[in-house]
């Protein structure tokens, strides 16, 4: 059974700092890993998608890394915001090429000004 | 493009009684799938749908239905309802396979 970690749990730093979230998963089967962001009650939205065979993955001031054989990703986040505060999940997807998402508990934010 | 939405977005329920809960997805996208929210156990993923069949299921018990029409719309029923079905709801939608998965805003379910 896939299971997905995310460390740290919780993470506060002020406006400019780099910093880098971590996920790890269980079964290196993946088809592909997902970061979201979440805003308190809202729904999730998409920031990345890591195909399997990818090892990386940037967006404006995001960039997220995947290696698989060793079932950790990282997502780096640049010169911070208090925009970005919000929670952060990472998921994959089974190898069977199902739509079946295994999250992991998710990664709180806070960026002070 | 217009994105995932759910209706309703808030539901205040008693126990015993059943919920239906709507999904449209994205126009073009095939699969839908389920996930409830909770502050204990996360996001856990309750079922999917790919052309209208059910093509996975979670580990849920068989209170939680679902059914996906011909236009992609899905729709999740809960009967008898518990206490501890009070969850945020999200929907997602994909073109299907392991595409990228869109989600909605969820429908706030309230049990009293």
């Amino acid at each position: 059974k896939q299971e997905v970690t995310q460390i740290p749990a919780a993470l506060s730093v002020p406006e400019g700092e780099n910093l880098v979230l971590n996920c790890s998963f269980t079964d290196s089967a993946i088809y592909n890993l997902q970061w979201f962001r979440q805003d308190p009650g809202k729904g999730l939205t998409s920031l990345l998608l890591i195909q399997s065979s990818q090892r990386e993955q940037t967006s404006g001031r995001l960039n997220a890394s995947l290696d698989k054989s060793s079932g950790r990703s990282t997502l780096y986040i640049a010169a911070s915001q208090p925009g970005d505060s919000a929670t952060y999940l990472c998921a994959v997807s089974p190898s069977t090429g199902y739509s079946t998402l295994t999250f992991g508990k998710g990664t709180m934010l806070l960026v002070s000004p | 493009k217009a994105g995932v939405t759910q209706t309703p977005r808030y539901l205040i329920k008693t126990r015993g009684q059943q919920v239906t809960l709507s999904c449209s997805p994205i126009s073009g996208h095939r699969s839908v799938s389920w996930y409830q929210q909770t502050p204990g156990q996360g996001l856990q993923f309750l079922f999917e749908y790919f052309s209208e069949t059910q093509r996975n299921k979670g580990n849920f018990p068989g209170r939680f239905s679902g059914r996906q029409f011909s236009n992609s719309r899905s729709e999740m029923n809960v009967s008898t309802l518990e206490l501890g079905d009070s969850a945020l709801y999200l929907c997602a939608s994909s073109l299907g396979g392991s595409d990228e998965q869109f989600f909605g805003p969820g429908t706030r379910l309230t049990v009293l």
